[in-house]
This record gives structure tokens, sequence and C-alpha cells, in this order.
């Protein structure tokens, strides 16, 4: 079973803009990460944000953590066209060390 | 470079026709792990393994092998293939479960 999801599962913005997407998780956790995968390609990872930290920077990137509501949110500003992507956020699996487990994702259009 | 190699990146085989996917890191990781990704259900972990000769199975490993006799390989043997098991496939590696993986750039996989 998925331990994130993610919310929206698409979204469509102009560059410039902002994109915001959130990731909710069931089970508490030592830490979040968020990955980017343009299509049909691996993933690359953006940001680790561990459960003892709220908030997150890297470049354009913004992360924060709320282990109270089990929510993630991943924010990227100023964005481009070269942000097109789908995102996701991964979470060890709370029954078994070793296991990751992931959303199935945010799709991202950016328009020029 | 540091990189996860994959091999072969493109194969389309026949139902139950014996066949491996390679996988090659070359990071010194201990933590490897393959995932199957399928529109609409993101990324499931398959098997991973803590180091040499230590494996254990992800979310779906049914109709999937592996082995890790060396830190740096780690192949997936689909023994009898199914057409259920046409899907992109990644290999990962990071130090840890919990740190960033690196992935692999991907098998896409058709049975037919």
């Amino acid at each position: 079973s998925q331990q994130g999801e993610e919310d929206p599962q698409a979204l469509s913005i102009q560059e410039g803009e902002n994109a915001t997407m959130n990731c909710s998780y069931k089970t508490s956790i030592n830490n979040l990460q968020w990955y980017r995968q343009n299509s049909g390609r691996g993933l690359v990872h953006l940001i680790l944000i561990r459960s003892n930290e709220r908030e997150k920077h890297s470049g354009r990137l913004r992360v924060t953590l709320d282990t109270s509501k089990k929510s993630s949110s991943l924010l990227i500003t100023a964005s481009r066209a070269a942000d097109t992507a789908s995102y996701f956020c991964a979470t060890p699996a709370s029954d078994s060390w070793g296991k990751l487990q992931f959303g199935a994702g945010t799709q991202v259009v950016v328009t020029p | 470079e540091a990189q996860v190699t994959q091999n072969p990146r493109y194969l389309i085989t026949v139902t139950g026709k014996k066949l491996t996917v390679t996988c090659s890191q070359n990071m010194n990781h201990e933590y490897m792990s393959w995932y199957r990704q399928d529109p609409g259900l993101g990324l499931r972990q398959i098997y991973y393994s803590m180091n040499v000769e230590v494996t254990d199975k992800g979310d779906v490993p049914e109709g999937y092998k592996v082995s890790r006799k060396e830190k740096r390989n780690f192949p997936l043997i689909l023994e009898s293939p199914s057409p259920n098991q046409t899907s992109l496939y990644f290999c990962a590696s990071s130090f840890g479960d919990s740190d960033t993986q690196y992935f692999g750039p991907g098998t896409r996989l058709t049975v037919l």
C-alpha cells in the first residue's frame, strides 16, 4: 500500500508562477524525500527533510514538514518550463526497515 | 562519474522466457533496490538489499528474484515472465535506506 499520497494529481501553471504540491502519509516517519522524474526517465533526488525539521530550502525549492498532520509540501518558486516533470514524495515504510514507499506523484506542466 | 547503470534499457520478450535485468552502481553503496512503475500506481518496491547476501521483499515481490553476490551488482531475475510484468523498472542505490537514492535510467520491459 502507498504510504505517501500527493495532491494534486496534476498541476498546470505558467512560467514565473509558483507551484505547490502536497504529500500526506499515514504512519510516523524519520524522514521524507522528494524526487523529480522527467518523462520516462529515472528519478532525481530533490530534497530530504528529517522528522525534526520543519522547513528546508534548496535553490527555488522549499519543503515543509508537519509531523502532527502527517503532511509535507513542496513549493517551486518562479517556475520554468524545465520544471515540467512528475514529483514524488517518498517515506520509509513503517512495517519494515529498508523499504521505501512512493506516492503516485504530481504531474506538473509549466507553459512558457 | 557516480552512476547507476541498468541493462538492457528496452526489452521485448515472450511469456515464460527467463530474463535478467542487470544493475550496477559505482558509489560503494550498501543499499540497493528495485522498483516498478506503472501508470497511476507510482513506484512500487519489488526487492531491496541492505548489503551483500542480504535481501528482502518489497511490496510486490511475486514473480521476481534477486541476488546480491557483490556490493556493486543487484540483478533482477524474472524466471517466467508474464504480461502483467510489463512495466518500467528502476534500480536505485544509496548508502542507507534513509538516504538519498540514486536511480538508474530505467528498463522498459514488454512481455507478450
